[in-house]
């Protein structure tokens, strides 16, 4: 059974730094390319970020690009984004999500990351 | 940016009924070696996102064959038959053709 679970849930403050792991498993998580994708508080999806199954290839959303880093570490099958320079705008359920070959099949429980003074 | 477009915002029905949503994208998501990049999700209630349908038209493992997706190039439908009441939540269309990955803005499914 696929499972996704993410952690570093958690309140900050504006201009502050934060970081997010998702641990993989139930599947060759080196094999495939994996997303950090949002949804702020009643508001639709948007994704953020993709990297490659090898970590070759990164790609990010304009809204984040320049202040989140998306990484991996296939020996411990572990996703992860790294938060710089959050706004308030950043507080949303970030999910880590599985790239299935034509879509994301998959999707972690989510976690849920506030920007707040 | 392709932008996905679904209708309509919310739709009530009656259980045993079916009802149908439609996105449209900005551009044709086929690509050159064939498959055209568009899914289907539900969102239940305080829920992650479920793949329900991919390249148009295929059943993602263990989704009940009431739903079923058609459409080409820039056009989709989702349908759902025979409405239950697990299927209350919000459904969204997706492109998966280029990044940035862009999602409809949802359509709520309620029970009348």
């Amino acid at each position: 059974e696929v499972q996704l679970v993410e952690s570093g849930e958690g309140l900050v403050q504006p201009g502050s730094s934060m970081k997010l792991s998702c641990v993989a498993s139930g599947f060759t998580f080196s094999n495939y390319g994996m997303n950090w994708i949002r949804q702020a508080p009643k508001k639709g999806l948007e994704w953020i970020a993709l990297i490659y199954y090898d970590s070759s290839s990164k790609y990010y959303a304009d809204s984040v690009k320049g202040r989140f880093t998306i990484s991996r570490d296939n020996s411990k099958n572990t996703l992860y984004l790294e938060m710089n320079s959050l706004r308030s705008e950043d507080t949303a359920m970030y999910y880590c999500a599985k790239w299935g070959g034509s879509s994301v099949d998959y999707w972690g429980q989510g976690v849920m990351v506030t920007v707040s003074s | 940016d392709i932008m996905m477009t679904q209708s309509p915002l919310s739709v009530a029905v009656t259980p045993g009924e079916s009802a149908s949503i439609s996105c449209r994208s900005s551009k044709s998501l086929l690509h050159s070696n064939g498959i055209t990049y568009l899914s289907w999700y539900l969102q239940r209630p305080e829920k992650s996102p479920q793949l329900l349908i991919y390249q148009i038209s295929n059943l993602a493992s263990g989704v009940s064959d009431r739903f079923s997706g058609s459409g080409s190039g820039t056009d989709f439908t989702l349908k759902i038959s025979k409405v239950e009441t697990e299927d209350v939540g919000i459904y969204y269309c997706v492109q998966f053709l280029e990044v940035p990955l862009t999602f409809g803005s949802g359509t709520k499914l309620e029970i009348k």
